[in-house]
């Protein structure tokens, strides 16, 4: 299958600080990446799709300001959490899509704000 | 509302007995169908993908999709106590449901004992 690398793994930070998630696709280009939202015990929830060379897709009630999404080249997608809040701690996982529509998933970031 | 909807389990069976899984979706249009295994705090793995109705298998897996009925199962043979995990049900609606995003259902947890 085809690999996704997601940077950092874990990242605990200071309520008010922002944090960037990076996410790689490493075997192949990806036009669309998707990133993904889950709390403990709970399915995963997509947030938005990321575009390469255009502007993200937000899910409903997904702040856009907050969630900032840049998509800068066909490898790579990041997600920043600008002005993070406890709320916030959660485990952030990007998918990307080499053929057809199946997805493949990084392994994910666990964000912890204090 | 798309739905895909799973019995969230805990699903129980013995060593090396068959574990099935089972996933209904609202949109009779959806094109394409997975499942993702995800053990606790991990990322989804793809295990399966499943276009078109029948059964397709791969190794101890078989998918098995009835769009008619508007379901589809996934059927673990000689379950392994490494197959203890949350199986997530995908379903793309296609271009008509929003594009290529994916819905999850909640996800069924296998529990398979020794």
């Amino acid at each position: 299958g085809a690999v996704v690398s997601q940077h950092p793994s874990w990242v605990i930070c200071k309520s008010g600080t922002s944090v960037k998630i990076e996410c790689r696709s490493l075997d192949f280009q990806a036009t669309t990446m998707f990133w993904y939202r889950q709390f403990p015990k709970q399915s995963l929830m997509l947030m938005a799709t990321s575009n390469e060379g255009s502007k993200a897709t937000y899910e409903q009630g997904v702040e856009k300001d907050k969630f900032l999404i840049n998509h800068a080249s066909l490898t790579l997608s990041t997600l920043t959490v600008t002005s993070a809040h406890p709320e916030d701690s959660s485990f952030y996982i990007c998918s990307a899509r080499p053929l057809l529509d199946e997805q493949f998933f990084g392994p994910g970031t666990r964000l912890t704000v204090l | 509302q798309k739905e895909v909807e799973q019995n969230s389990g805990p699903l129980s069976v013995p060593e090396g007995a068959i574990a099935s899984l089972n996933c209904t979706y609202s949109d009779r249009g959806s094109q394409s169908f997975f499942w993702y295994r995800q053990y606790s705090g991990k990322s989804p793995e793809l295990i399966m993908s499943i276009y078109s109705n029948g059964d397709k298998e791969d190794g101890r897996f078989t998918a098995q999709l009835n769009k008619a009925s508007q379901y589809v199962s996934l059927l673990i043979r000689d379950s392994q106590p490494s197959d203890s995990a949350t199986y997530l049900c995908a379903v793309n609606p296609g271009l008509t449901g929003g594009g290529n995003k994916l819905t999850f259902g909640t996800g069924t947890q296998l529990k398979v004992e020794l």
